[in-house]
């Protein structure tokens, strides 16, 4: 089936342009996270969406960073005023609960370049 | 943000060696879990623990929960060249919930 897509997979911004980057979760996959990966780092955890519900934001750097997930499928995440220390990639992850679990499966990512 | 103490930062490789990596944390998980990624992908999930102690194996990759469940390891035998690549470790800890990762252990081939 159909994994974790996102778009756009690239996107160059000039220093102080509004971003939105999209993410399709797996169908059926009630959760949706976002994650901001820096070169040569680990993902570090941004927004939590259960449903439509977004459960927890204490990761997003600034107020400049909105997500939404408004009919609890489809999620954006909106970068307003970008500036250089923004670049990254931004990966969304779903997961849907199996036996009590939930593990989540990441897609491609969008690679953000601030200029 | 916080992020696992992984080791080491990179190794290289010769087919048929067998790898080791490991990841520590100064606090308790309840799930611990070894992503892969390669260039230009999202991580992929390799292998997931659930029980401090639990030793898990997914072909030639095995993974053990610390006892303690502030650390975890990876081996991976008979290395071979698709193999190469960046593996991260990530913790969680409830049953649900964001992923604290690692750096990541890069391995790379040995020219």
């Amino acid at each position: 089936g159909a994994g974790v897509s996102q778009s756009p997979r690239y996107k160059v911004a000039k220093r102080g342009q509004d971003v939105a980057l999209r993410c399709d979760p797996i169908s059926g996959h009630v959760s949706l996270f976002w994650y901001q990966q820096a070169l040569g780092q680990g993902p570090e955890f941004l927004t939590y969406f259960q449903n439509e519900a977004q459960l927890d934001k204490s990761g997003l750097p600034s107020d400049r960073f909105f997500a939404e997930r408004p009919e609890g499928s489809v999620s954006t995440l909106k970068i307003q005023r970008t500036q250089q220390e923004d670049s990254a990639v931004y990966l969304c992850a779903s997961s849907l609960r199996r036996e009590g679990i939930y593990e989540q499966y990441f897609g491609p990512g969008t690679r953000l370049t601030v200029t | 943000g916080q992020q696992l103490n992984q080791s080491p930062q990179s190794m290289f490789i010769q087919e048929g060696e067998d790898v080791s990596m490991n990841c520590t944390s100064s606090s308790i998980f309840n799930t611990w879990l070894w992503y892969k990624q390669d260039p230009g992908e999202g991580p992929v999930l390799l292998i997931a623990l659930y029980k401090a102690g639990e030793l898990t194996s997914n072909g030639r990759l095995t993974a053990q929960f610390g006892i303690t469940r502030k650390d975890s390891f990876l081996n991976i035998s008979a290395s071979i060249p698709s193999d190469v690549g960046i593996y991260f470790c990530a913790g969680r800890r409830g049953s649900q919930g964001n992923l604290i990762f690692g750096k990541g252990t890069k391995l790379s081939v040995k020219p």
